[in-house]
């Protein structure tokens, strides 16, 4: 069965510092990874799309991480904002048979403090 | 270039009632996806329409359909809502649809859907 999970499920940090999201997955056949953040209220924005090729990328502060030999993925955010606060999901494409199939992380939820 | 709008933002119906919920995409998008959100599941994928014709669905019942038109709007609609259909129900537009869901994808502020 395919699974997303996501670790830690909140955290709250000081701003200015950085911190790691992790999302491990059971996903196959794998097709991408995508990270987005959704601020309380809104719809989710996307950060980054990663591909089984792509070991790293980066948008802004925002940098992701894949590692397809252990299925791990993390999210790293640098000298965090206030605006940062929100709820990050990691979503995971499996592709075959000319469609594909979406399991998401339940997200894990940043608070960002002065 | 103006967003993913989506009507109404919050609606109220009662158990048994049906409900449509409307998603206009980004102009010159032609794929539109739909997606519930509740805090105990998450966010879960309903069907995605491009060009007018489902082209992929998730594991919802029949209660849950949608469609497009050939402008890109899309419309879902729910029948004999239930208590558990109470979620934010989000759509996103893209340029395209692909096999593997690797086009970018822009989301509407959603829908806030309370069944009571």
């Amino acid at each position: 069965k395919n699974q997303v999970e996501q670790s830690p499920q909140s955290l709250i940090i000081l701003e200015g510092k950085n911190c790691t999201l992790q999302c491990n997955y059971t996903v196959s056949p794998f097709s991408n990874l995508r990270w987005y953040k959704q601020d309380t209220g809104r719809g989710p924005v996307s950060l980054t799309i990663m591909t089984f090729s792509e070991n790293t990328k980066s948008n802004g502060r925002y940098t992701a991480t894949l590692d397809a030999d252990t299925k791990q993925s993390s999210l790293h955010i640098t000298a965090s904002q206030l605006s940062d606060s929100a709820s990050y999901i990691c979503v995971v494409s499996a592709s075959g048979a000319g469609s594909y199939q979406l399991t998401f992380g339940k997200g894990t939820k940043l608070s960002v403090i002065p | 270039k103006a967003g993913v709008t989506q009507t109404p933002r919050y609606l109220i119906k009662t158990r048994g009632q049906q409900v449509t919920l409307s998603c206009s995409p980004i102009s010159g998008h032609r794929s539109v996806s739909w997606y519930q959100q509740t805090p105990g599941q998450g966010l879960q994928f309903l069907f995605e329409y491009f060009s007018e014709t489902q082209r992929n669905k998730g594991n919802f019942p029949g209660r849950f359909s949608g469609r497009q038109f050939s402008n890109s709007r899309s419309e879902m609609n729910v029948s004999t809502l239930e208590l558990g259909d109470s979620a934010l129900y989000l759509c996103a537009s893209s340029l395209a649809s692909g096999t593997s869901w690797g086009y970018e994808q822009y989301f509407g502020p959603g829908t806030r859907l309370t069944v009571t």
